[in-house]
C-alpha cells in the first residue's frame, strides 16, 4: 500500500522559517520524482515544487522560488521542503505528492500538513 | 504559465443525472490532462489521466474527453458520494497548474 505522511507543519511567524518532511512508503521511492503541492484554505490547489529522482533537476513556482528548498533522502524515503523567509500567503495545507506510478495507475497525496503564517 | 479556466463555477445535479464540466487551457497542453476531485477535508484524488483514462478504482461511470486546449469531464448518472468538488490540471510544462475548480452540488 502506498503512504505517504506529511509532518513539520504548524504556526510561524512572516519572516520565519520551517521545514516540513514527507516520509514514503509502499513504492521504490528512488525511482521516482515528487512534488509538493499546497492549498490555501478554501482555495484550489497550487503546484509548489518538483524534484526529479537523483535530485538532478528541480523545479519551483515562481511564488516561492528563492525562498523554498525541495530535497530528498533516497536511503530513507523521505522527502523535504525548507521554507525561508514564510509570508502570510504561504498559509496553506502543503500535500506531498507523487506522479503517476507505474503499474498503481494513480497519483498518490498525503493526507497534508497545515501550515500558518501569522504573527 | 499555462491558465486553466473551468466551467462552470457551480453546477447543480439531481442525483442520476449526468454532469459535463469543462476546462480550457491557455495554450495546447495536448493529452497532458488530468481531472481531480476532492472532498471536504481530504486530499484531491485522481480521476482522470492523459485526458481520458481512468485512474484505478475509479467507475466507468467517470469519463474524460479532449486534447490540446479543451477538455471535458462527464459524469453520468450522478450518485450521492459524487457530489464534490473538480480541478483539472496541466502537466505539459512547468509549472503545473490547476483550474479554479467546479462544484457539483446537489440540485
Amino acid at each position: 500500500e502506498v503512504q505517504l505522511v506529511e509532518s513539520g507543519g504548524g504556526l510561524v511567524q512572516p519572516g520565519g522559517s520551517l521545514r516540513l518532511s514527507c516520509t514514503a512508503s509502499g513504492f521504490t521511492f528512488s525511482t521516482y520524482g515528487m512534488n509538493w503541492v499546497r492549498q490555501p484554505p478554501g482555495k484550489g490547489p497550487e503546484w509548489v515544487s518538483h524534484i526529479t529522482r537523483s535530485s538532478d533537476t528541480i523545479f519551483y513556482a515562481d511564488s516561492v522560488r528563492g525562498r523554498f528548498t525541495i530535497s530528498r533522502d533516497d536511503a530513507n524515503d523521505l522527502l523535504f521542503l525548507q521554507m525561508n523567509d514564510v509570508r502570510a500567503e504561504d498559509t496553506a495545507v502543503y500535500y506531498c505528492v507523487t506522479p503517476l506510478l507505474t503499474g498503481f495507475y494513480s497519483t498518490f497525496w498525503g493526507q497534508g500538513t497545515l501550515v500558518t503564517v501569522s504573527s | 504559465e499555462i491558465m486553466m479556466t473551468q466551467s462552470p463555477g457551480t453546477l447543480s445535479v439531481s442525483p442520476g443525472e449526468s454532469a459535463t464540466l469543462s476546462c480550457r487551457a491557455s495554450q495546447s497542453v495536448s493529452r497532458n490532462f488530468a481531472w481531480y476531485q476532492q472532498k471536504p477535508g481530504q486530499a484531491p484524488r485522481l480521476l482522470i489521466y492523459g485526458a481520458s483514462t481512468r485512474a484505478a478504482a475509479i467507475p466507468a461511470r467517470f469519463s474524460g474527453s479532449g486534447s490540446g486546449t479543451e477538455f471535458t469531464l462527464t459524469i453520468s448518472s450522478l450518485q450521492s458520494e459524487d457530489f464534490a468538488v473538480y480541478y483539472c490540471q496541466q502537466y505539459n510544462d512547468w509549472p503545473r497548474t490547476f483550474g479554479q475548480g467546479t462544484k457539483v452540488e446537489i440540485k
